[in-house]
């Protein structure tokens, strides 16, 4: 069964700290894994996708890092700030169901002065 | 370029009457999904659908639930005899067409909170 799992649950950090999120994923056969921040009420916006050939994205301050190997990814946002406070969910992709994404329950992030 | 666009925003009904949750995809998108979220849970993939085809509904519930996406005019998603549990947040994303040869990427609305009372 696909499934995408993440941690921590929820996170707190101070404003100007960095923070990584993992996302461990079980999804076969592997096509692409995205990184989306869904803000409160809203729906979620893609923040970077990454194939199996790539092994870091970078997309302003948030880097994302995927090793197909062991089936991992990481988010690390630097230099957090307020806007940040968001679900940063991990979604994964398999080859040939583009239409079917699976979807982890997301990390709480919140950035507190 | 407007975004997803889904409507109503917010809708409420009474246990037992009929929801109809619209979306118009992004211009040039002929893909549209569905996807339900639960409270404290991840989004659920419900249906795919291309004008005037369901793709993949594997994930829509046998009962009451249906789906379509017309030559003209949004996807619906249409929701009979609803139940409590059906209170969710819906979600539609749309995308290029497959052949573009691209990792396709999928753009979401900002969905309906469905509450049933």
């Amino acid at each position: 069964k696909n499934q995408v799992e993440q941690s921590p649950q929820s996170l707190i950090i101070l404003e100007g700290k960095n923070c990584t999120l993992q996302c461990n994923y079980t999804v076969s056969p592997f096509s692409n894994l995205r990184w989306y921040k869904q803000d409160t009420g809203r729906g979620p916006v893609s923040l970077t996708i990454m194939t199996f050939s790539e092994n870091t994205k970078s997309n302003g301050r948030y880097t994302a890092t995927l090793d197909a190997d062991t089936k991992q990814s990481s988010l690390h946002i630097t230099a957090s700030q307020l806007s940040d406070s968001a679900s940063y969910i991990c979604v994964v992709s398999a080859t040939g169901t583009a239409s079917k994404l699976t979807f982890g329950t997301g990390t709480r992030l919140q950035v507190t002065l | 370029n407007a975004g997803v666009m889904q409507n109503p925003r917010h809708l409420v009904r009474r246990r037992g009457q009929e929801a109809r949750l619209r979306c118009s995809p992004m211009k040039g998108h002929s893909h549209v999904y569905w996807y339900r979220q639960l409270p404290e849970e991840g989004l659920k993939f419900m249906v795919y659908l291309q004008k005037e085809n369901i793709i993949d509904e594997s994930g829509m519930p046998k009962e009451r639930f249906s789906a379509e996406f017309p030559k003209e005019g949004p996807s619906i998603l249409r929701i009979q005899q609803v139940v409590r549990g059906d209170s969710a947040a819906y979600f539609c994303a749309s995308s290029p067409p497959l052949w573009t040869g691209r990792t396709t990427e999928a753009f979401f609305g900002q969905g309906t909170r469905l509450t049933v009372v």
